[in-house]
């Protein structure tokens, strides 16, 4: 079955760099367009970005732009994502998602999540 | 940016119909996707391109999309559909996805 398996949480002081990653299988990697997605303590779902099938090309939300970088290897069916300049706002669970082989569809499936929390 | 409405909380009592609802300036012409999200866990895909449902989300969910407003609606709430439902598009004008705020659904 398609399944999104991320990496453990993480502790992280304001200032420094995350990076998550989510390892896909079930279903041919290189086929599909993933995003990720983030949700702050207690709040709404907020998408980050996108990356294609490829791993060439990428579309990140304004508000995170310049401070997060998506990739992907094929090879290993892993995606990633970096986020930089930390700061106590950004604490929050960061799941990852499978898109279709559209960019504009719907995410299914996601992965279990990983909490990012910022803390000095 | 665009901006997708929801009503904070809806309450209904088990076997009664629940409708969710999503508020966008002309949604009806955009695909619109929903997700339940319970406590703890990962949000899932419960209806795409406002109607279509994935396999293994029951029937009594269902959705439309027209004007101002798309909807899901559970026919028949039991309570194991308690949970938060979000609203999803993507924007073409701005190339970006957008969510609504959510909706917490309680089952009285």
């Amino acid at each position: 079955q398609v399944q999104l398996v991320q990496s453990g949480a993480e502790v992280k002081k304001p200032g420094s760099s995350v990076k998550v990653s989510c390892k896909a299988s079930g279903y041919t990697f290189s086929s599909y367009y993933m995003h990720w997605v983030r949700q702050a303590p207690g709040q709404g779902l907020e998408w980050m970005g996108i990356i294609d099938p490829s791993g060439t090309s990428t579309n990140y939300a304004q508000k995170f732009k310049g401070r997060v970088t998506v990739t992907r290897d094929t090879s290993t069916s892993t995606l990633y994502m970096e986020l930089s300049s930390l700061r106590s706002e950004d604490t929050a669970v960061y799941y990852c998602a499978r898109g279709t082989a559209s960019p504009i569809d719907w995410f299914d499936p996601w992965g279990q999540g990983t909490l990012v929390t910022v803390s000095s | 940016s665009y901006v997708l409405t929801q009503p904070p909380s809806v309450s209904v009592a088990p076997g009664m119909p629940a409708r969710i609802t999503c508020g966008g300036n002309n949604i009806g012409s955009k695909s619109v996707h929903w997700y339940q999200q319970k406590p703890g866990q990962a949000p899932v895909l419960v209806m795409y391109y406002d109607r279509d449902r994935p396999s293994g989300i029951p029937e009594r969910f269902s959705g439309s999309n027209s004007g101002n407003t798309a909807t899901l609606t559970i026919s028949r709430v039991e309570a194991g559909d308690e949970a938060d439902y979000y609203c999803q598009v993507w924007d073409s004008s701005s190339d970006q996805w957008v969510f609504g705020g959510g909706t917490k659904l309680t089952v009285l």
